[in-house]
């Protein structure tokens, strides 16, 4: 089955600097690739996905990229803001159902 | 995007008993699905739940522990049986196929504690 590994488990940024996670996957035929925000007690939240037929894909300050030939994908989050601080997951689906999730990258902002 | 709710949002339960789980979508979805989500940790999914069908349990999870119902298109549950403390957990449930392009929506979880 899908294996889904994201790094780093943390980071720290300062407000307005970028913030990268990473993520690598195992399954070739996965082709579906969401982000997700989870703030403390609250479920996760969509922010943005790419698709396998799509490189990269931006809104706002929070862009994806994909790639397919090396199976790993990223999220960039530009100008950070204290808000932004939650725990992020990637993910990966071979066909738009059952997702496999990373371990989370827990993202600190300091003012 | 869906709207989903679950209830109850938290519960404390004795070892022993079972608790049942809702989840309502505001608009009909192609798919449910129920995870769990022990503290600090990812997503395990437990099942994909079938609308008039059994539902489809991945490696691990079993249906006499985590009895699913999906009756309607909006509304699922999910039963906790004879719990254990090792059940302890967030639980979470997920609609996907709104606009026929696979984005899963979660609800906010429901925080089971078992003693």
């Amino acid at each position: 089955g899908e294996n889904v590994e994201q790094h780093p488990s943390t980071l720290s940024v300062q407000e307005g600097d970028s913030a990268v996670i990473k993520c690598t996957y195992s399954d070739s035929a996965s082709n579906y690739f969401p982000w997700y925000k989870q703030e403390l007690g609250k479920g996760p939240q969509l922010i943005i996905d790419i698709r396998s037929n799509v490189g990269e894909k931006k809104d706002q300050r929070i862009a994806v990229t994909l790639n397919k030939t090396a199976k790993h994908f990223s999220l960039h989050i530009t100008e950070t803001q204290p808000e932004d601080s939650a725990v992020y997951f990637c993910a990966a689906s071979p066909g738009y159902s059952t997702l496999t999730f990373g371990k989370g990258t827990m993202l600190l902002v300091s003012p | 995007s869906a709207v989903i709710s679950q209830k109850p949002s938290r519960d404390i339960c004795q070892r022993g008993t079972s608790l049942t789980i809702q989840c309502q979508v505001d608009s009909q979805v192609t798919m449910m699905f129920w995870y769990r989500q022990q503290p600090g940790q990812s997503l395990t999914l437990i099942a994909t739940a079938n609308q008039g069908s059994e539902a489809t349990y991945e490696s691990g999870f079993v249906i006499d522990k985590f009895p699913i119902s999906r009756p309607n298109l909006t509304f699922s549950t999910l039963t906790v049986s004879n719990m254990s403390p090792e059940d302890s957990s967030i639980y979470l449930c997920s609609g996907s196929g709104l606009a026929g392009e696979g984005e899963q929506y979660f609800g906010p979880g429901t925080r089971l504690t078992v003693t």
